[in-house]
């Protein structure tokens, strides 16, 4: 199976927003509303951001927001702030014969 | 609250078996949800390597399922994860993690401090 596709970087300056894409198949994004976004800083285990496309969880900021429409996922950080910098994936539930799980390469977000 | 904590050998030998514990503490791993690896090799993207069920079922990877087993032991409260014929390119800080408050199968809220292990000879 093939990873997701994310840009390899994205930037903006603080109080800006920025979007962040993620393009599946039809075997994972397009059939499944099961789309989730991570943060990662440097040396740290990924956060979970959202899930099921669209939910926050408990903690997470209202200025993370996700969408997809059609095979590509989006997350949208609005009222950008330095400490957003980090590296964000996307990962999608996917079956063929089996489920299993597909990440997204990875987006560095630099806050100029 | 739920915290796992990744343990075994920083180092194997290419064309060994990796071997991982993930102790999971604050909740039973026979109540529910699935518990899962997933590793990030330095300086790239996480990949999914499988889960397991609170029933015992288990997923994996298609590229990596004839290498992997993931198996649990609820009187101890653990999963574990065997990889097989490590090479090199298996080399990856290793997380184990789960979604709390419902059987997620892709999304993950919690998350051990992952443990590096380094394939070398």
């Amino acid at each position: 199976q093939s990873a997701l596709t994310q840009p390899a970087s994205v930037s903006g300056s603080p109080g800006q927003s920025i979007t962040i894409s993620c393009t599946g198949t039809n075997s994972d994004i397009g059939y499944y509303d099961y789309v989730s976004w991570y943060q990662q800083h440097p040396g740290k285990a990924p956060k979970l951001m959202i899930y099921d496309v669209t939910n926050r969880p408990s903690g997470v900021s209202n200025r993370f927001s996700g969408f997809k429409s059609g095979n590509t996922a989006s997350l949208t950080i609005s009222g950008l702030q330095a400490e957003d910098e980090a590296d964000y994936y996307c990962n999608s539930y996917a079956k063929t014969k089996t489920p299993y799980v597909v990440f997204g390469g990875g987006t560095k977000l630099t806050v100029l | 609250q739920v915290q796992l904590q990744e343990s075994g050998p920083g180092l194997v030998r290419p064309s060994d078996t990796l071997s991982l514990t993930c102790s999971v503490s604050g909740y039973s791993i026979s109540r529910g949800y699935y518990w899962v690896w997933i590793r990030q090799p330095p300086g790239k993207g996480l990949e999914w390597i499988g889960s397991i069920f609170h029933s015992g079922s288990t997923h994996y990877n298609p590229s990596l399922k004839s290498r992997v087993t993931i198996s649990s032991d609820t009187s101890k409260n653990f999963f574990s994860l065997k990889l097989s014929s490590v090479t090199a390119a298996d080399t990856a800080v290793y997380y184990c993690a789960t979604f709390h408050g419902a059987p997620r199968f892709e999304a993950f809220d919690i998350w051990g401090q992952g443990t590096l292990v380094t394939v070398s000879s």
